[in-house]
C-alpha cells in the first residue's frame, strides 16, 4: 500500500514564474492538506481540499491556490515566485469520518522548492 | 500562533529513556494533545496522541499532566534512527486536519 506520494522531489524556479506540485494521497484517504516548511521551522498550513473544495485555509496569500480532482490527488499551484517561497512543500492526506475525534494524518516526503 | 512550548534541543544516550516535555498551559477541554516527530528529509510522522489519559503505543509513552496544562513524551529506549525534531500540538476535537506546529524539539541520540 503506497503512502502519500508527492512530485517532484526537487524543483528549482526564478522569481516571477509559476509552479505546480503534485500530491497522491494514502490509498482510501480523501482529504489533502498542504504546508509549506521553510528552513529551521515547523510546517505552516497552507490549505485543505475535501470533496474537490478547499476547506480550511491557513495565512496565505492568493498566490497560493489548489485543486483536489476526482480521485482526490491534489496540486498546489503557487504564482509569482518570490524569493521567500523557497521551502519544503509536505502534502498530507486522512480520511474524513464526521464527528470523529481522531484524524490521523499521514505526510508525503516533500517537494523542496527553490527559488532563485 | 502555535500554543505549545518545548525546549529547543535535548540530548540523550543511546538506549536511555528520552522525555521530551511540553506546555501547553491555555489549552481548552475539547483539544487533544498530538505528538509527531520529522526525521530529517522526510514528512512528519504521527507518534501518539492522547486527552487526558495518560497513552501509550508501540512508539511511545504520553504522560498529560492533571490539570493538562503540560505533558511529556517518552521513549523508553531511545536508537539513534530517534534522531529528530518533536512535534507537539493542539487538535480540537473532530478537527479535520489543520495541525499548527511550533519549532519543536530536536532530539539528539547519541551512542
Amino acid at each position: 500500500d503506497a503512502g502519500v506520494t508527492q512530485s517532484p522531489t526537487h524543483l528549482i524556479k526564478t522569481r516571477g514564474q509559476q509552479v505546480t506540485l503534485r500530491c497522491s494521497p494514502k490509498s482510501g484517504h480523501d482529504t489533502v492538506s498542504w504546508y509549506q516548511q521553510a528552513l529551521g521551522q515547523g510546517p505552516q498550513f497552507i490549505f485543505q481540499y475535501y470533496e474537490e473544495e478547499e476547506r480550511q485555509r491557513g495565512n496565505f496569500p492568493d498566490r497560493f491556490s489548489g485543486h483536489q480532482f476526482p480521485n482526490y490527488s491534489s496540486e498546489l499551484n503557487v504564482n509569482a515566485l518570490l524569493l521567500g517561497d523557497s521551502a519544503l512543500y509536505l502534502c498530507a492526506s486522512l480520511v474524513t469520518v464526521r464527528g470523529a475525534d481522531y484524524n490521523e494524518q499521514f505526510f508525503g516526503p516533500g517537494t523542496r522548492l527553490t527559488v532563485l | 500562533d502555535a500554543k505549545t512550548t518545548q525546549p529547543p534541543s535535548m540530548d540523550c544516550a543511546e538506549g536511555r529513556a528520552a522525555n521530551l516535555p511540553c506546555n501547553h498551559s491555555t489549552i481548552s477541554g475539547n483539544e487533544y494533545v498530538y505528538w509527531y516527530r520529522q526525521i530529517h528529509s522526510q514528512g512528519p510522522q504521527y507518534i501518539i496522541h492522547g486527552l487526558k489519559n495518560n497513552e501509550t503505543n508501540e512508539m511511545a509513552s504520553l504522560i498529560i499532566t492533571e490539570d493538562r496544562k503540560s505533558s511529556t513524551l517518552i521513549l523508553p529506549h531511545a536508537t539513534l534512527r530517534d534522531t529528530a525534531v518533536y512535534y507537539c500540538t493542539l487538535v480540537p476535537s473532530g478537527n479535520t486536519g489543520k495541525l499548527i506546529f511550533g519549532q519543536g524539539t530536536t532530539l539528539q541520540v547519541k551512542p
